[in-house]
């Protein structure tokens, strides 16, 4: 019975290269959000998509990050030409239905980012 | 004004003591709200949900839920050193039609032996 799975665990990248996050949501599970948290910080929403659908991206910076949850496949996070401000940790969650109708959501165990 | 707010702490409290940790809110018409312990390095997992005003207990856990003063908490009876952890609190706000969740900062707690 597999949680929801991100991979890579720890990605280090060099400024101004691409960084691909990953996320399988829990089985059963159809919606996925994307949290990041900076150092000593709290957990900031990015985005929450369906598949095939970004149905909230109010927290995804304009420009260089983008989002996808295809019909087949994980979630991917992507961030392009990377920054040193970029280096966080970056959580997945998955729920079975929109949060709207009570559902909980749970957490993957994180893809740390390092930009050197 | 945060839309979630707690006190960053660090709050101690001794082995076996009760520790209770704080959070407002800012949308008044939020439904539902979450605690949710991280420890350092891991990732946040859930330890109490509720959507009603009142209490709600959950072996040494009990959520505390007010909406007329936009007020939630969290007691932890029986302290143990395992307790000690980042505690989030977490509300999806009204405004929002795709329910996402907001997280407040955290708060710090630590129990001392």
């Amino acid at each position: 019975n597999a949680g929801v799975m991100q991979n890579p665990r720890h990605l280090v990248r060099r400024r101004g290269q691409e960084a691909r996050l990953r996320c399988s949501p829990m089985k059963g599970h159809s919606h996925v959000y994307w949290y990041r948290q900076l150092p000593e910080e709290g957990l900031k929403f990015m985005v929450y998509l369906q598949k095939e659908n970004i149905i909230d991206e109010s927290g995804m910076p304009k420009e260089r990050f983008s989002a996808e949850f295809p019909k087949e496949g994980p979630s991917i996070l992507r961030i392009q030409q990377v920054v040193r401000g970029d280096s966080a940790a970056y959580f997945c969650a998955s729920s079975p239905r929109s949060r709207s109708s009570g559902n909980t959501i749970y957490f993957g165990e994180g893809s740390w980012l390092t930009v050197v | 004004q945060k839309e979630v707010e707690q006190n960053s702490g660090p709050l101690s409290v001794p082995e076996g003591a009760i520790a209770s940790l704080n959070c407002t809110y800012s949308d008044r018409g939020s439904q539902s709200f979450f605690w949710y312990r991280q420890y350092s390095g891991k990732s946040p997992e859930l330890i109490m949900s509720i959507y009603s005003n009142g209490d709600k207990e959950d072996g040494r856990f009990t959520a505390q839920l007010n909406k007329a003063s936009q007020y939630v908490s969290l007691l932890i009876r029986d302290s143990q050193p395992s307790d000690s952890a980042t505690y989030l609190c977490a509300v999806t706000p009204t405004y929002s039609s795709a329910s996402k969740i907001i997280f407040g900062s955290g708060t710090r707690l630590s129990i001392r032996p």
